[in-house]
């Protein structure tokens, strides 16, 4: 079974440019969820997707921070401008339905580095 | 908060020993599930233990869960230099996506 595809695995960018990062979750998963890692911390939840629908986004700095997951299968997280702050890795996860109940299927991740 | 908390932030043993971590949680679960992470990838899941089970083993991996007191305990027996990685857990219940900080794990060979 493949698992979760992210891409890139790294990112440098300069403060206030945009980047985007792209993942295809685990096939047959309905649920794909998006966290930010900072170094040192546990990963923090920013959106949560069933199928191309949004269940939870109340942690996503939405002034620059957007996601859309198409046709309830790849998902893409943008960053329009990008802050120093925002320098962590992004890590996407799928699980089969979803709710919290379920253990979680983690890609590797893209590092991102803003300088 | 249903947040998984682990304890101790850091551990550093010698190959060969018993690492022990522990993680306690605030609500009802439904289960309770464990994952690792190596450097510079994603978390793995590593075993889950159900509300009603007492303890889970999983090749040298031990699992306990005391519901009364809210806490949960991994550990990882004969350690090698390969179980180096943050360890997290996180609490099973609906709508709980949340991760603690994790416990850092230093197998020195």
């Amino acid at each position: 079974e493949a698992g979760v595809a992210q891409s890139p695995r790294y990112k440098i960018i300069e403060k206030r440019q945009s980047v985007a990062f792209w993942c295809n979750p685990i096939s047959g998963h309905a649920t794909l969820y998006w966290y930010q890692q900072i170094l040192g911390q546990g990963p923090k939840l920013l959106i949560q997707f069933q199928n191309n629908g949004v269940v939870d986004d109340s942690q996503l700095p939405k002034d620059r921070f957007s996601a859309e997951r198409l046709k309830g299968v790849d998902s893409t997280l943008k960053i329009q401008p990008a802050k120093l702050e925002d320098s962590a890795v992004y890590l996407c996860a799928s699980s089969l339905r979803g709710g919290g109940n379920e253990k979680l299927f983690f890609g590797s991740g893209t590092q991102l580095s803003v300088l | 908060s249903q947040q998984g908390e682990e304890d101790p932030q850091a551990l550093s043993i010698q190959e060969g020993e018993n690492a022990t971590m522990n993680c306690s949680y605030k609500t009802s679960i439904n289960n309770l599930q464990w994952y690792r992470q190596n450097s510079g990838r994603g978390l793995v899941h590593l075993i889950l233990i159900r509300s009603n089970e007492r303890e889970k083993h999983s090749g040298r991996l031990r699992v306990t869960l005391d519901t009364s007191k809210k806490s949960s305990s991994l550990l990882i027996t004969a350690s090698r230099a390969a179980d180096t990685a943050s360890y997290f857990c996180k609490a099973g219940s609906q709508g709980n996506l949340i991760f603690g900080k994790g416990t850092k794990l230093s197998v020195k060979p």
